[in-house]
């Protein structure tokens, strides 16, 4: 696709139930990056991917959360027994991540999960 | 790990100058961003700096100084629409990507 697209936009949840978040990142992009955003927040890291591995999982907050991604594309963050905490906007980024340097990573619009 | 600080907020006239400071600490560096965030949008790239000195585009210019962990955000002649989240973020081996925790920009006529 022509962007990041984020899927559902939004999503309410009652505490206990299990959510499943999707990306589909820009074709071709190797990096893959999950934040969470609060309410008048920074990001906060998650877990980013390399193709299909995740050299990184050390920001996901509970043993609650995982991702994973196949196919070296489309990535889903799955958060087992949510919980109100829980509640924020889920943001997904994709770059091109080849070579040395970092490139410029592409922001999907958001998942905005609110656990009631 | 990685320690990214810049200022919570700023207040900046219409027509004028801010500058907005980030210092990093990281394990490996890959280059430094700025993102532009308006209330309730995901965020846009600005400018991405790996070596040391001034880029400059348009009204906005990003510096780096990596010998002191540290980078700024000009934004010259401010709009109103300038008002926005301001976020800086670096990138470390392996292409991870962390990010500070923003500055909200207010700019006022």
């Amino acid at each position: 696709g022509a962007g990041v697209s984020q899927s559902p936009s939004n999503k309410v949840t009652e505490k206990g139930k299990d959510v499943e978040l999707r990306c589909d990142p820009i074709s071709g992009h190797t990096a893959l990056y999950w934040y969470r955003q609060s309410l008048g927040q920074g990001l906060e890291f998650l877990i980013y991917f390399q193709g299909n591995s995740a050299p990184d999982k050390s920001g996901l907050p509970s043993d609650r959360f995982s991702a994973e991604r196949t196919g070296g594309s489309v990535s889903t963050l799955t958060i087992q027994r949510t919980q109100q905490e829980d509640s924020a906007v889920y943001l997904c980024a994709s770059s091109l991540g080849t070579g040395l340097r970092n490139t410029e990573a592409f922001f999907g619009q958001g998942t905005r999960l609110t656990v009631v | 790990g990685q320690n990214i600080d810049q200022p919570t907020e700023m207040t900046a006239t219409e027509g004028a100058i801010v500058q907005i400071n980030c210092t990093y600490q990281t394990s490996g560096f890959n280059g430094l961003f700025w993102y532009q965030q308006h209330a309730g949008e995901a965020p846009t790239f600005l400018s991405y700096n790996v070596l040391d000195g001034l880029e400059e585009k348009g009204r906005f210019s990003s510096f780096l100084s990596r010998s002191k962990g540290y980078s700024y955000l000009l934004l010259k002649e401010l709009q109103m629409k300038d008002s926005a989240s301001y976020l800086c973020a670096v990138g470390a081996a392996g292409n991870k990507l962390t990010f500070g925790g923003g500055t909200r920009v207010l700019v006022k006529p």
